[in-house]
């Protein structure tokens, strides 16, 4: 079975650093995009950017350029989104996504269960 | 970046109704390069259609997905009691990716 599974919930201080993790399975994981999707509570969807784990090339919505950094590790199949200084605008679902097919641009076909992120003081 | 506008904000119908909802992109989308997702609450989002009129494995063929260009539609042709969500279009032809701002469909 294909799947993405992501980490759990987190809850953080503002200013705090944060690493959250999509791990995927049934699936060559280097051969396929994946994608980052914020959705902040009660909103919509955001896209913030993919990587290909192959070679790591990474794009960015310049919405969320500088804001967090997306990475892999293709040897255990896990895509990371991490941020340095957490704010309390960060409090958000994040979905992992993968795309349908192996090119740039595409829909997600695939998508983790979501890590809830919550920046509190 | 493409702006996609989703209309109505909200479709409120009954279990066998037919529903039509919109989604406009402020430019033309690149080789119809238009995907739909429903969003149950508490849930991921679900791939329905891609490039505009293609379903996704595994969707009933009650979704169907039609347009080119700004002007996209997905249709449900008679609801069922598991359809209403909220539904969500994406433009994948150009970068950055956007998304509508979605549709509810709930029961009247």
């Amino acid at each position: 079975e294909v799947q993405l599974v992501q980490s759990g919930a987190e809850v953080k201080k503002p200013g705090e650093s944060l690493k959250i993790s999509c791990k995927g399975s049934g699936y060559s994981f280097t051969s396929y995009w994946i994608g980052w999707v914020r959705q902040m509570p009660g909103k919509g969807l955001e896209w913030m950017g993919i990587i290909y784990p192959g070679d790591s090339d990474t794009r960015y919505s310049p919405s969320f350029q500088g804001q967090v950094t997306i990475s892999a590790d293709k040897s255990i199949s896990t895509a990371y989104l991490q941020w340095s200084s957490l704010k309390a605008s960060d409090t958000a679902m994040y979905y992992c996504a993968r795309h349908l097919t192996v090119v740039t641009t595409d829909a997600f076909d695939i998508w983790g269960q979501g890590t809830m992120v919550t920046v509190s003081s | 970046e493409i702006v996609l506008t989703q209309s109505p904000g909200t479709l409120s119908l009954s279990p066998g109704e037919r529903a039509t909802l919109s989604c406009r992109a402020s430019q033309s989308v690149s080789s119809s390069y238009l995907a739909w997702y429903q969003q149950k609450p508490g849930q991921a989002p679900r791939l329905l259609i891609y490039g505009a009129s293609s379903r996704a494995t595994g969707i009933p063929d009650r979704f169907s997905g039609s347009g080119s260009g700004t002007d996209f539609t997905l249709t449900i042709s008679r609801l069922e009691p598991e359809d209403f969500a909220v539904y969500y279009c994406q433009q994948y032809g150009s970068s950055p990716t956007t998304f509508g701002q979605g549709t509810k469909v709930e029961i009247k």
